[in-house]
C-alpha cells in the first residue's frame, strides 16, 4: 500500500489567496483526520471524518477553514482567504476500527502564507 | 480537560546510553496511550501503544514504555540509543470508548551525540 498521500508537499502563497490541500487515505480506512502542526501549538486536531461524514470539527480555527470528503479516497482542506498565521505543516492521517486507534500519517504539506 | 504533558522539550543523550522520555496525561478514565516518532520532514509513525493488560509494552526499534496508573504516566525507554533515533517523540492519548479523537503532547526532541 502507498500509505497516506498528501499534495502538495510545499505550498507558498500570498495572503488573501485560496489554498487547497489534498489527501488520499489508505484504501479501506474509514477514518480520516486533518491535523495542523506549529511550533507554538504543537499538533492540533482540526477535523475528522468517519465514512466520509464529518464527526468533529471543533478544532477548525475559524470559518476561513473548510474540509470536505466527497468519497472514501479523497479529502480536501481549504483555507479562504489565507493569512500569514495559517503558516504551518498540515497532516492528514487515516485509520480504521481494526487498527485500534492507530493513526497512519501522510508526509504533510508545508504551507507558507506570505 | 484531557491533556498530555511532555515536560522535556529536548533531551540530549550519548550514543549507546539509555533513554527515558516522560509523559503524563490527564483523562477521565484510562485511555489508549501511544508513542509516535517523527523524523524531520516526515509524518508521525507509531512506536507502540497500550490498551490494557501488561503495563510494560514493547514497540518497534527496541523501544518500550511502561504504564503507571497511579502516576498517570506512560514513559518511553530504550536501553541503548543509536544515532538514527534522533527525532521528535510524541506521546498521545485517545478515548477508551472509541471516537479516535487522539490528543498529542507537545513533543520531545531527542538529540544523539557521538
Amino acid at each position: 500500500d502507498a500509505g497516506v498521500i498528501q499534495s502538495p508537499r510545499h505550498e507558498v502563497t500570498e495572503m488573501g489567496q485560496e489554498v487547497t490541500l489534498r489527501c488520499k487515505p489508505i484504501s479501506g480506512h474509514d477514518y480520516l483526520f486533518w491535523y495542523r502542526q506549529t511550533m507554538m501549538r504543537g499538533l492540533e486536531l482540526l477535523i475528522y471524518f468517519n465514512n466520509n461524514v464529518p464527526i468533529d470539527d471543533s478544532g477548525m480555527p475559524e470559518d476561513r477553514f473548510s474540509a470536505k470528503m466527497p468519497n472514501a479516497s479523497f479529502s480536501t482542506l481549504k483555507i479562504q482567504p489565507s493569512e500569514p498565521r495559517d503558516s504551518a505543516v498540515y497532516f492528514c492521517a487515516s485509520s480504521s476500527r481494526d487498527s485500534n486507534e492507530k493513526l497512519f500519517f501522510g508526509s504533510g504539506t508545508q504551507l507558507s502564507v506570505l | 480537560a484531557q491533556s498530555v504533558t511532555q515536560p522535556d522539550i529536548h533531551i540530549t543523550v550519548s550514543e549507546g546510553a539509555s533513554l527515558e522520555l516522560r509523559c503524563n496525561y490527564s483523562y477521565g478514565a484510562t485511555p489508549y496511550l501511544f508513542w509516535y516518532v517523527q523524523s524531520p520532514g516526515q509524518g508521525l509513525q507509531l512506536l507502540l501503544k497500550y490498551f490494557s493488560g501488561d503495563t510494560l509494552v514493547q514497540g518497534i526499534k527496541g523501544f518500550e514504555a511502561e504504564f503507571k496508573r497511579s502516576q498517570s504516566s506512560f514513559n518511553l525507554r530504550k536501553p541503548s540509543v543509536h544515532w538514527s533515533d534522533a527525532a521528535e517523540y510524541f506521546c498521545a492519548v485517545a478515548p477508551y470508548t472509541g471516537g479516535f479523537k487522539t490528543i498529542f503532547g507537545a513533543g520531545t526532541r531527542l538529540f544523539v551525540k557521538a
